[in-house]
């Protein structure tokens, strides 16, 4: 199967400031990533999709001025999370969709604490 | 909107014991189902997928499921089960509408006694 990493797996920071979380597709293009959040003992909720040189669509709810996303190009997408809150600490998992195999393939995810 | 329900938020079984996860999806049209696995402190592993043909489908490890149209389902099922099997079981499923997004269930805990 293909492989999705992601970078950092765990990051703290300080209430207020921006973290970016890299998303890549390693042996595979990824014209289409998704960004998921997970709080711990919960499924995996959709924030947005990412389309390689076009904006993210986001779900109903999640909020596109703090969550930024870029996919720049085809094995790459990032997630900004600006000025973060300690209610934004939780486990940020994105996927890559694969078109030969019409699936999506997860990255490990990182998990982000903000004190 | 479509939504995914898997009954079973918690299952605790012994090694050898046969497993049946509910998983049930509301959406008419034409589906994929998938069944992930995440393991303790792991990412998330595909065991099988359904996207047309054999309505019963092999995955990895021995698990398998069986979709019902008529039923909406897609459990997933494995005649016996080892200690290596706990973690957190997910089902999902995309339709050919909605450019491969996932909406998943909220996920079912499997503990394994040994």
């Amino acid at each position: 199967g293909a492989v999705v990493s992601q970078h950092p797996s765990w990051v703290i920071c300080k209430s207020g400031t921006s973290v970016k979380i890299e998303c890549r597709s390693l042996d595979f293009q990824a014209t289409t990533m998704f960004w998921y959040r997970q709080f711990p003992k919960q499924s995996l909720m959709l924030m947005a999709t990412s389309n390689e040189g076009s904006k993210a669509t986001y779900e109903q709810g999640v909020e596109k001025d703090k969550f930024l996303i870029n996919h720049a190009s085809l094995t790459l997408s990032t997630l900004t999370v600006t000025s973060a809150h300690p209610e934004d600490s939780s486990f940020y998992i994105c996927s890559g969709l694969a078109a030969t195999y019409n699936e999506q393939f997860f990255g490990p995810g990182t998990r982000l604490t903000v004190l | 909107a479509q939504s995914v329900s898997q009954h079973n938020h918690h299952v605790i079984l012994s090694e050898a014991a046969s497993l049946e996860l509910g998983c049930n999806y509301s959406y008419g049209g034409t589906v994929n189902l998938f069944w992930y696995v995440q393991y303790p402190g792991q990412h998330l592993q595909l065991l099988l997928k359904y996207f047309s043909g054999d309505p019963l489908v092999k995955g990895i490890k021995g698990f398998e499921a069986e979709f019902i149209k008529s039923k909406f389902s897609f459990n997933l099922r494995k005649p016996s089960v080892q200690w290596s099997d706990t973690a957190e079981y997910f089902c999902a499923v995309t339709h050919n509408t909605n450019a491969g997004k996932s909406t998943f269930g909220d996920g079912t805990t499997l503990t394994v006694k040994p």
